[in-house]
């Protein structure tokens, strides 16, 4: 039972465009979510988190919006670097604290 | 300051072998969680500890597999007479204190091949 679902494996931008990576949950009881990055031969290094009682929270390139009517969560990086090529991991937390993570999406970023 | 740490990064262990994967949190957090992340899928919970009590451990998936913190700083997840399906990265994470909705701050992992 997949709770956390990134539908997109992979994602081609190019550089100086906006990269859009989605992500949609099923469990309701969540009350954050979190995007982390992942290189290669590294663990997950955070990015970014919204409190379900928000819709939006931005962070410099990064901007995180939620739409819980739709369960929907969507990663937006303006503008897309060359160094943001990364794999993308959506996760969400409820009481307790532990993550559920979907199943990640590449961003390739094209220079 | 010094992020988490985790040791060995690599580990070949023939089946039936017991592994031990040690993790050195961020100093002065309180909570750490292990994660197992097998090839092209999300990490997994598998237990947390908040200082040295383990108060979830629902996602260790047999008997076999074992974790403590018994000084509520450095951790070890233990996995007895291991299997192939056991073949993963090993995750720790950090958090300062465990309050809802905080960040948790993860180390390289542990790349673990059973043969």
């Amino acid at each position: 039972d997949q709770q956390v679902k990134q539908n997109s494996p992979s994602l081609s931008v190019q550089e100086g465009r906006i990269s859009i990576l989605n992500c949609d949950y099923t469990n309701s009881m969540f009350d954050y979510f979190l995007w982390y990055k992942k290189y290669p031969a590294e663990g997950p290094t955070f990015l970014i988190s919204i409190s379900s009682i928000k819709d939006k929270n931005e962070d410099g390139r990064f901007t995180v919006f939620l739409n819980k009517s739709a369960k929907h969560l969507s990663l937006h990086i303006v503008p897309s670097q060359p160094g943001d090529s990364a794999v993308y991991f959506c996760a969400a937390m409820k009481y307790g604290n532990k993550l559920v993570f979907g199943a990640g999406t590449i961003l390739r970023v094209k220079s | 300051g010094a992020g988490v740490s985790q040791s060995p990064r690599y580990k070949v262990a023939k089946r039936g072998q017991d592994v031990a994967l040690r993790c050195d949190p961020i100093s002065g957090h309180v909570s750490l969680f292990w994660y197992q992340q097998a090839l092209g899928q999300g990490p997994e919970f598998l237990t947390y500890f908040q200082n040295e009590a383990q108060l979830d451990k629902s996602g260790l998936p047999s008997d076999r597999f074992f974790a403590e913190r018994p000084e509520g700083s450095v951790s070890t997840l233990k996995i007895q007479r291991t299997q192939q399906e056991d073949s993963a990265v090993y995750l720790c994470a950090s958090s300062p204190s465990g309050r809802a909705g905080e960040t948790q701050y993860f180390g390289p992992g542990t790349r673990l091949l059973v043969l």
